[in-house]
Parts: C-alpha cells; sequence; structure tokens
C-alpha cells in the first residue's frame, strides 16, 4: 500500500533532550517536506527536499534540522527542543512538480 | 501562489451535495486550483485539482469558473464521514512543491 509512514505517533519529552522524528515513504517520491500544524496558525511548512542531499528552508525552519540521505526517508531533528515546538506534526510526500501530495498520520509532539 | 478566500465553515444535511467555493481573483494562468481535506488532526488528504476544466473523480467535482476566479468542490452525497476542515490551494506548476495552507472551511455533515 502506498503511504507515508511518521514515526512516533506520540513524543513527550524534556527541554534539550535531543530527538529524531522519522518519515519513510513507499512511492519513489521526489519531493518531501515536513510540516507543523498550531491552533490557529494552519499547517505550515518547516523544511522541503526536492531529491537526494538537496533540503531548503520552509517557512518555520528555526530549531529544525533535516536530512535526505535517501530518496524514501526524510527525518526531522529537533537538537535542542523547547516547548514552542510542541506541535502536529506532518511529513509528506509528491512525485514531483503539480501532483497530488500524501501526507503522513502525523507525530504530536510536547515539550515540556 | 495566489491566495484563496474560503468561508470559514458551512453545514450539509447528510445524503446532500455539499458545495464549498473558493475564491482565488489574482489566479495566473499557469496556477492549478488543488483541494485538500483534514478530517479530525489527521493528515490532509488530497481530494482533487484542476486547471480550467472541470474535473471529476470517485471522491468529488470540481468546477473552475471561466474567468478561473473562483472555483466549487462539490461533493455529491455527503456523509458523516465528509466532516472536516476543506482547504483550496492555489499552486503554481514550477512552485517549490510548499502547499500553503489557509483556513480553509469546516464542512459539519448532519445526520
Amino acid at each position: 500500500e502506498a503511504q507515508v509512514t511518521q514515526n512516533p505517533r506520540y513524543l513527550i519529552t524534556v527541554t534539550g533532550k535531543k530527538l529524531t522524528v522519522t518519515c519513510s515513504q513507499n512511492m519513489n517520491h521526489e519531493y518531501m517536506s515536513w510540516y507543523r500544524q498550531d491552533p490557529g496558525l494552519g499547517l505550515r511548512q518547516i523544511y522541503y527536499s526536492m531529491n537526494v542531499e538537496v533540503t531548503d528552508k520552509g517557512d518555520v525552519p528555526e530549531g529544525y534540522k533535516v536530512s535526505r540521505k535517501e530518496k524514501r526517508n526524510f527525518p526531522l531533528i529537533l537538537e535542542s527542543p523547547s516547548p514552542n515546538q510542541t506541535s502536529l506534526y506532518f511529513c509528506a510526500s509528491r512525485p514531483g512538480q503539480g501532483t497530488e501530495a500524501f501526507f503522513g498520520q502525523g507525530t504530536r509532539l510536547t515539550v515540556v | 501562489d495566489a491566495k484563496t478566500t474560503q468561508p470559514p465553515s458551512m453545514d450539509c444535511a447528510e445524503g446532500r451535495a455539499a458545495n464549498l467555493p473558493c475564491n482565488h481573483s489574482t489566479i495566473s494562468g499557469n496556477e492549478y486550483v488543488y483541494w485538500y481535506r483534514q478530517i479530525h488532526s489527521q493528515g490532509p488528504q488530497y481530494i482533487i485539482h484542476g486547471l480550467k476544466n472541470n474535473e471529476t473523480n470517485e471522491m468529488a467535482s470540481l468546477i473552475i469558473t471561466e474567468d478561473r476566479k473562483s472555483s466549487t468542490l462539490i461533493l455529491p452525497h455527503a456523509t458523516l464521514r465528509d466532516t472536516a476542515v476543506y482547504y483550496c490551494i492555489v499552486l503554481g506548476w514550477g512552485s517549490n512543491y510548499k502547499l500553503t495552507f489557509g483556513k480553509g472551511t469546516l464542512l459539519t455533515v448532519n445526520p
């Protein structure tokens, strides 16, 4: 089944403890990206990648890192999480320009 | 990418057609209209997209006005499971892949 898989689905962590949210897609898509969703602010793009080893900042990249070492995986790294990164995170992929995007089921992160 | 305007909320009776409007008066010639929906904090789900012709798939129909300044998403027979926030997005072919989600329309399907 074609899908975007995020792990974990839920995570509670403490301020400053590095964490990684994984994202994997099985559709051989070139484009992948990360979004965060907050009440009243909607979905905002954090980082995106147009292919292996090609990444760029979205609208809200501060405090996040990403890597794209292989086509299927696009992990989101929080080196030193802070409470303002408490949010619902979504990974998405799409095969190319002008095509539909597939979203993962989300990761609800709480930083205390 | 052009900005879109949608009503914040709409209601629809189960089994009836739901017609969700979207204004995109600044759309340019190479920009597509996309519709996604999000059911209660799940990942957004693609519904349909079009450039200038009307489109139909197994989920919905998309009607784009001749001047392309507005469009309507039609769910022909709404069910309770169609209750969701619906997002209308305008995206250029040469875009950097960023989907800019506005506030969308909360469609509530009532029994």
